[in-house]
């Protein structure tokens, strides 16, 4: 059964960084495609980042483009989004999603159950 | 505001049809495929179609949906209470090269 785990998420002030992990199990993570997906409080979902099966390409999307990078470990079957220069607008759950195929350009399928990131001074 | 417009809201009574529509451009909607994702409160969103009409084991038949040029909509037959949720549309954009989510749905069942 797949099934996506997300923690790190928590309270950290404007300015500063913090690194989510995602854990797979049920699938490995060289074999598909795996994104971030936001949900800011009462707000619908924003795509962040994605990284393809082979960890080739990367996309990002323009809020976060320049200040958060995804990655992953494959020997840990492990995502990881890093999070730097945090604004009060990065507040929101963070969604690991499962590519439905090894390419970026597909849509998504497994969903984590989320993780809280909260921007506040 | 979102490249992918879906109306607000949509409602309509138990055992009823309902459409929800998704509008886009021919950078995304137009030459990738659609998927529907259903988030019901306090939960993570599920994917309920990909490819534009096909549709996950377990998802019910009373779920389709279709795509035509730079649009695409899910239609909810035989509505339930349970279908009561924020539904999403998405797809990939060629020039933007990014993933696309609509703005969102939220149906009512009377």
């Amino acid at each position: 059964q797949v099934q996506l785990v997300e923690s790190g998420g928590g309270v950290v002030q404007p300015g500063r960084s913090l690194r989510l992990s995602c854990a797979a199990s049920g699938f490995t993570l060289s074999s598909n495609a795996m994104h971030w997906v936001r949900q800011a409080p009462g707000k619908g979902l924003e795509w962040v980042a994605v990284i393809s099966f082979d960890g080739s390409k990367r996309n990002y999307g323009d809020s976060v483009k320049g200040r958060f990078t995804i990655s992953r470990d494959s020997s840990k079957n492990t995502l990881y989004l890093q999070m730097n220069s945090l604004r009060a607008e990065d507040t929101s759950v963070y969604y690991c999603v499962k590519g439905r195929l090894r390419s970026i350009y597909y849509g998504m399928d497994v969903w984590g159950q989320g993780t809280t990131v909260t921007v506040s001074s | 505001q979102s490249v992918l417009t879906q109306p607000p809201s949509a409602s309509e009574t138990p055992g009823q049809r309902v459409t929800i529509s998704c509008s886009g451009g021919s950078s995304n909607i137009g030459s990738n495929y659609v998927y529907w994702y259903q988030q019901l409160p306090g939960t993570a969103p599920k994917l309920l179609i990909y490819r534009n009409n096909q549709r996950p084991s377990g998802v019910p038949d009373r779920f389709s949906g279709s795509k035509s040029g730079t649009s695409a909509s899910l239609a909810i037959s035989g509505l339930r209470s349970e279908d009561e949720a924020d539904y999403y549309c998405a797809a990939w954009d060629d020039s933007l090269s990014v993933h696309l989510f609509g703005g969102g749905t939220k149906l009512t069942v009377l």
